[in-house]
């Protein structure tokens, strides 16, 4: 069964500071890789994707993600951190029978 | 464009009460339909998912059901409500070789 696991539950960050969010899937074969931001109370936004090709992909908003196949991962990148990037930080892998599947979220806290 | 709408946006209800979430769908033909439950402070736990009309995939036995009686209406169910049942719902779909889109959300409070 496919799955997603985000290590880290809360990251604080200095604004201005990088930030980097794991990012961990379990599929057997080529998978579809998302990252999402939510805000507080709001849907989801998409923030970048992987198909296939390139295997480091620019987003929205400054961010970056790098899909590592031997090592299963798909981590977000961000150079420099802005105090509206507070949110949180949803990773998702979309598998086998058009499962679409979270991992439990990142909640990333900037400091002045 | 493909454009996703979900309501309501907020919802209070009684223990023991029924309930329907609705969600439909524009721009888009035979979408992949999903919703989730997002509790406080936790991560996205997918309920249902659809690839077509009257097909349901259900992923955690619960007090909740799911129905798709057009192509692009998805909705969610419940005949009695349960204080566990509170959270944030959300829908999204997938268009063929796109990312989901999602919609605003339905905070369900049950009390």
């Amino acid at each position: 069964a496919q799955s997603v696991t985000q290590p880290d539950i809360h990251i604080t960050v200095s604004e201005g500071a990088s930030l980097e969010l794991r990012c961990n899937y379990s599929y057997g074969a080529t998978p579809y890789l998302f990252w999402y931001v939510q805000s507080p109370g709001q849907g989801l936004q998409l923030l970048l994707k992987y198909f296939s090709g390139d295997t480091l992909v620019q987003g929205i908003k400054g961010f970056e993600a790098e899909f590592k196949r031997s090592q299963s991962s798909f981590n977000l990148r961000k150079p420099s951190v802005h105090w509206s990037d507070a949110a949180e930080y949803f990773c998702a892998v979309y598998g086998a029978g058009n499962k679409l599947t979270f991992g439990g979220g990142t909640r990333v806290l900037v400091k002045p | 464009s493909q454009t996703i709408h979900q309501w309501p946006a907020t919802l209070v209800q009684p223990v023991g009460s029924p309930l329907s979430l609705e969600c439909t769908v524009e721009g888009t033909s035979n979408p992949n339909l999903y919703w989730y439950r997002q509790a406080a402070g936790r991560g996205l736990q997918l309920l249902f998912y659809s690839v077509g009309i009257g097909q349901i995939s259900s992923e955690v036995p619960q007090n909740l059901s799911a129905s798709r009686p057009q192509d692009r209406q998805f909705i969610l169910s419940s005949k009695k409500l349960l204080l566990s049942d509170s959270g944030f719902y959300l829908c999204a779909f997938r268009g063929i070789g796109t990312e989901a889109f999602f919609g605003q959300g339905t905070r369900l409070t049950v009390v």
